[in-house]
C-alpha cells in the first residue's frame, strides 16, 4: 500500500535533549513537508522540501532541523533550544501542482516533554 | 499574506441535521481550495478540493463551492451521521506558488445520536 509512514506514534523528551521523527513515503512525490498541531490550533508549517537535498524554512523553524538525503525520508529533528515541543507533528508529501497541489498526511507522531 | 479564517466551534448537531461550516480567505494569487478532516488521533485527510472559480467539489454527501466574489469555500452537508464527528480545516494553496498549505483553525463537530 502507497502512503506516508510515522514514526514513533508517541515520544518522549526529556531536558536538554534532540529527538528525531521519523516521515517516509512510498508515493514517489516530490515535495514533503512538517507541520506542528497544538490544541485548539490550525497547522504550522516547520520546514517543507520541494526537491532532494533541498529545504526551505517554513512559519515557526526555529529549534527544528530536517534533512531531505533521499527523496522517500524527510526526518525531523526537535532539539533542545525548542523550548515548547509538547505538540502533534504531522508529515505531509505532495506530486506537486499535477494534482492541484494536494498534500496527503501521515498518522503523526504525538511528543510530550518528560 | 494569505490566511483562512473558519467558522468557530465546537459545533454540536443532532444526527440527520444540515450542517455548514463557514470559511473565507484571504489571498494575493490564484489559490486552490481544500476542506480537510482529522479523525481523532489520526493526520488529516483530504475531503474535498476546487481549483477555480464556481468549481464544486464535492464526496461522502459533503458540498463546498469555491466563491470567487465573496472568497468563500463553505462546507455543506445534507444529513450528517454520527460517523461525521471529527475537526475540519479548510485550506488554500496558490497554484503557482510553493504549494505551501495555509490552514484555517479547524472547526470540530460533535454528531448526537
Amino acid at each position: 500500500d502507497g502512503g506516508i509512514t510515522q514514526s514513533p506514534k508517541y515520544l518522549f523528551r526529556k531536558e536538554g535533549q534532540n529527538v528525531t521523527l521519523s516521515c517516509e513515503q512510498n508515493l514517489n512525490h516530490d515535495a514533503m513537508y512538517w507541520y506542528r498541531q497544538d490544541p485548539g490550533q490550525g497547522l504550522r508549517l516547520i520546514y517543507y522540501s520541494q526537491i532532494v537535498n533541498d529545504f526551505q524554512k517554513g512559519d515557526i523553524a526555529e529549534g527544528y532541523s530536517v534533512s531531505r538525503e533521499k527523496k522517500e525520508s524527510f526526518p525531523l529533528t526537535v532539539t533542545s533550544a525548542q523550548k515548547n515541543p509538547t505538540a502533534f507533528y504531522l508529515c505531509a508529501s505532495s506530486p506537486g501542482t499535477s494534482e492541484g497541489n494536494i498534500q496527503y498526511f501521515g498518522a503523526g507522531t504525538r511528543l510530550s516533554v518528560l | 499574506g494569505d490566511s483562512v479564517t473558519q467558522m468557530e466551534g465546537p459545533v454540536t448537531l443532532s444526527e440527520e441535521a444540515f450542517l455548514t461550516i463557514n470559511c473565507t480567505y484571504t489571498a494575493t494569487g490564484y489559490p486552490s481550495l481544500f476542506w480537510y478532516v482529522q479523525y481523532p488521533g489520526e493526520g488529516l485527510q483530504l475531503l474535498l478540493k476546487a481549483t477555480k472559480a464556481d468549481d464544486k467539489g464535492s464526496n461522502k454527501g459533503f458540498e463546498a463551492t469555491y466563491r470567487k466574489e465573496t472568497t468563500s469555500f463553505h462546507l455543506e452537508k445534507g444529513s450528517v451521521q454520527v460517523s461525521d464527528s471529527a475537526v475540519y480545516f479548510c485550506a488554500l494553496t496558490l497554484y503557482f506558488g510553493n504549494e505551501k498549505l495555509t490552514f484555517g483553525t479547524g472547526t470540530r463537530l460533535t454528531i448526537i445520536p
